[in-house]
C-alpha cells in the first residue's frame, strides 16, 4: 500500500497563477482532509470531505476550492495564488468513525508564492 | 473554545533518559486523542490513538495516557535514542471525525 500520496512535492508560483494539488489514498477511507502548516500557527484545516462527491469548509477555506470526484482522490485548487498562501500543504485520510478516526498523512507539498 | 496546548515547545535531553511529553485540552468532551511524530520536511506519522473510553495505549517504547477529567494526555518515551529526535504533535477529535484540533507540537532533541 502506498498510503497517502501527494503531487507535486514542491511548487513555485507567481501571484495570480493557479494550480491544483492532488491527493490520493489507497486505504478506502471515507474522510479526507487538506491542512496547511505554517510556523507558529500549527496545522489548520482548509477543507475536508466525508465521502465521494461531498466537500465542506474547514477553519481557513478562503482562496481555496476542493473536489472529490472519486473516493480515493481529493484535489485542492488555488484559483489565484497570493503570497499569503505560501505554506506546506498536507493531505490526510481517515475513517468516518469519530472514536477511531486515526489520521494518515501524506508527505506534503511545499508551495511558494512570489 | 476548544484548544489543545503542548508545553514545552522544545525539549533537549541526553540519550537513554525516559521522558514525558505533555498535551492539554480545554474541552473534556473528546472522542479520541492522537499522537503524531513529524520529522523535518516530512509529513506526520501516527504513533498512538487513545479512544475516550481508554486510559492508555502502548507501542514499543511509547506509552500514551489520557485523563479526560484533568484535560491531559502524556506521551512517555522510554530509553530515548537520537533517532527519537523529531517534533511530536497531539490532536483531539471532537463532535465528529472532521472536528480535529492540533497542538502546536514539542520539538524533541536527544543528545548522544
Amino acid at each position: 500500500n502506498a498510503g497517502v500520496t501527494q503531487t507535486p512535492k514542491f511548487r513555485v508560483l507567481k501571484t495570480g497563477q493557479s494550480m491544483t494539488l492532488l491527493c490520493a489514498q489507497d486505504m478506502n477511507h471515507e474522510y479526507m482532509y487538506w491542512y496547511r502548516q505554517d510556523p507558529g500557527m500549527g496545522l489548520r484545516l482548509i477543507h475536508y470531505s466525508v465521502g465521494e462527491g461531498t466537500t465542506a469548509k474547514g477553519e481557513v477555506p478562503d482562496g481555496y476550492n476542493v473536489s472529490r470526484l472519486k473516493k480515493q482522490n481529493f484535489l485542492l485548487g488555488l484559483e489565484s495564488a497570493a503570497p499569503s498562501q505560501t505554506s506546506v500543504y498536507f493531505c490526510a485520510s481517515g475513517l468516518a468513525d469519530r472514536s477511531y478516526n486515526e489520521q494518515f498523512f501524506g508527505p506534503g507539498t511545499r508551495l511558494t508564492v512570489l | 473554545k476548544q484548544e489543545v496546548t503542548q508545553i514545552p515547545a522544545a525539549l533537549s535531553v541526553p540519550e537513554g533518559e525516559n521522558l514525558v511529553l505533555n498535551c492539554s485540552f480545554t474541552d473534556s468532551a473528546i472522542y479520541n486523542l492522537q499522537w503524531f511524530r513529524q520529522d523535518p520536511g516530512k509529513g506526520l506519522t501516527s504513533l498512538l490513538l487513545i479512544q475516550s473510553s481508554q486510559r492508555e495505549q502502548t507501542s514499543g517504547r511509547l506509552n500514551a495516557s489520557l485523563d479526560k477529567s484533568s484535560g491531559r494526555s502524556t506521551l512517555y518515551i522510554a530509553a530515548s535514542q537520537p533517532g527519537d529526535s523529531a517534533t511530536y504533535l497531539c490532536a483531539g477529535t471532537y463532535s465528529s471525525a472532521s472536528k480535529i484540533i492540533f497542538g502546536s507540537g514539542t520539538r524533541l532533541s536527544i543528545r548522544p
